[in-house]
């Protein structure tokens, strides 16, 4: 069964609403997750790293105050869209390992439309 | 950098068929390789994990290889099913997070 869990799975909004999306990890602490966005036929693009009670890490070129994200318990990650634009809409998907050599899951991922 | 390159971009087989699909990577210092499947439009599913100290790892039809010094790694299918059809990612863990390839797509034809 899955181990990630992504909510929500789709999200249809108009131009300047900001979305929350959640990803828990199900039967394990996670200190770290990660956040992905993909475009279609595309590769999945780290954009930050979630840590448990501290600061997110950005990967170069992804806005911090566009993207913000919240690990405020061992089991829960936030990635809220802030103002989104169209050129937001993607596929988000988070991600939480098990451990250091454990497999990295990943969740179902989020499809963000803005209109 | 990590860079991950995978070939073909696409691939197109008969129902039946085994096939290779292959995955190369530019920094050779890596902690592990993850294969994953992603059907359309869904989420991630691991399908094999193989550590740098090791060779290989088979589950069911599917058999990865790993040879960290050439950066390079296979995934086998044996007898490819209409249901195999999906696309396969690879990717690379070292100091970094994980660094993917852009995928096969596969189509398995009945």
């Amino acid at each position: 069964g899955a181990v990630v869990s992504q909510h929500p799975s789709r999200v249809i909004c108009k131009s300047g609403t900001s979305v929350k999306i959640e990803c828990r990890s199900l039967d394990f602490q996670a200190t770290t997750m990660f956040w992905y966005r993909q475009f279609p036929k595309q590769s999945l693009m780290l954009m930050a790293t979630s840590n448990e009670g501290s600061k997110a890490t950005y990967e170069q070129g992804v806005e911090k105050d566009k993207f913000l994200i919240n690990h405020a318990s061992l089991t829960l990650s936030t990635l809220t869209v802030t103002s989104a634009h169209p050129e937001d809409s993607s596929f988000y998907i988070c991600s939480a390992p098990k451990g250091p050599n454990q497999p990295q899951h990943f969740g179902d991922g989020t499809r963000l439309s803005i209109l | 950098k990590q860079e991950v390159t995978q070939i073909p971009a696409a691939l197109s087989v008969p129902e039946g068929e085994n096939l290779v699909l292959n995955c190369s990577f530019t920094d050779s210092a890596i902690y592990n390789l993850q294969w994953f499947r992603q059907d359309p439009g869904k989420g991630l599913t691991s399908l094999l994990l193989i550590q740098s100290s090791q060779r290989e790892q088979t589950s069911g039809r599917l058999n990865a290889s790993l040879d960290k010094s050439s950066g390079r790694s296979t995934l086998y299918i044996a007898a490819s099913q209409p249901g195999d059809s999906a696309t396969y990612l690879c990717a690379v863990r070292g100091n970094t997070p994980l660094v993917f390839g852009k995928g096969t797509r596969l189509s398995v034809i009945a």
